[in-house]
């Protein structure tokens, strides 16, 4: 079955702070990973997508690395700010239909 | 979420009573798809339409169809809701980014299933 499993559920951090989100997923054949925000109440907003022939992608402050052969992801968030708290969604696509998702991590970034 | 929109935002309905979220997207794309959140777990596929007038099952079909009438809309109809599809659905459309496919996602419609 493919699984998907980010940890930690819930991460509060203080202003500045840099950090590390974590996915891991049971099947490695993925065809792609991504990393979505999800503000409260709100839909998801795609940060970075990593192709399964890439290592990372960057995008300002954010970071994403991938490891297939361990079934790896993480989101590293640099100088972290307020704006930043918000649920972080990894979600791994299988074909061009599939996409498998993790619960999230919910970001508290405290002033 | 410009470009995909849902209605309704939110909706409570008694157990039995039946429904229909409504998705529409203006960016021309074949592929939409029906997702639910609930807490603590990630997003599930409930169905998904690779081109107009096609549809097929996701992860969690159970409880719900899906019609594609036409290449801009996709709607989700629950014929008897039950409490157990008290859940976030959103919507997404696929788009092509650069060498690979991602999805783009709607605001959601809340639903609460007494």
């Amino acid at each position: 079955k493919q699984e998907v499993t980010q940890i930690p559920a819930a991460l509060s951090v203080p202003e500045g702070e840099n950090l590390v989100l974590n996915c891991s997923f049971t099947d490695s054949a993925i065809y792609n990973l991504q990393w979505f925000r999800q503000d409260p109440g709100k839909g998801l907003t795609s940060l970075l997508l990593i192709q399964s022939s890439q290592r990372e992608q960057t995008s300002g402050r954010l970071n994403a690395s991938l490891d297939k052969s361990s079934g790896r992801s993480t989101l590293y968030i640099a100088a972290s700010q307020p704006g930043d708290s918000a649920t972080y969604l990894c979600a791994v696509g299988y074909n061009n239909n599939d996409m498998r998702f993790g619960a999230g991590t919910r970001l508290t970034v405290k002033p | 979420n410009a470009g995909v929109t849902q209605t309704p935002k939110f909706q409570v309905l008694k157990t039995g009573q039946s429904m229909t979220l409504q998705c529409a997207q203006d960016m021309n794309h074949n592929s939409m798809y029906w997702y639910r959140q609930d807490p603590g777990m990630g997003l599930r596929l409930i169905y998904y339409s690779a081109s107009e007038g096609t549809t097929d099952k996701g992860e969690v079909p159970n409880g719900y169809n899906v019609s594609r009438l036409n290449k801009r809309e996709f709607s989700l109809r629950l014929e008897s809701a039950a409490p157990s599809q008290t859940s976030v659905y959103f919507c997404a459309i696929k788009m092509r980014q650069v060498t690979t496919d991602t999805q783009y996602f709607g605001p959601g419609t809340r639903l609460t299933v007494l």
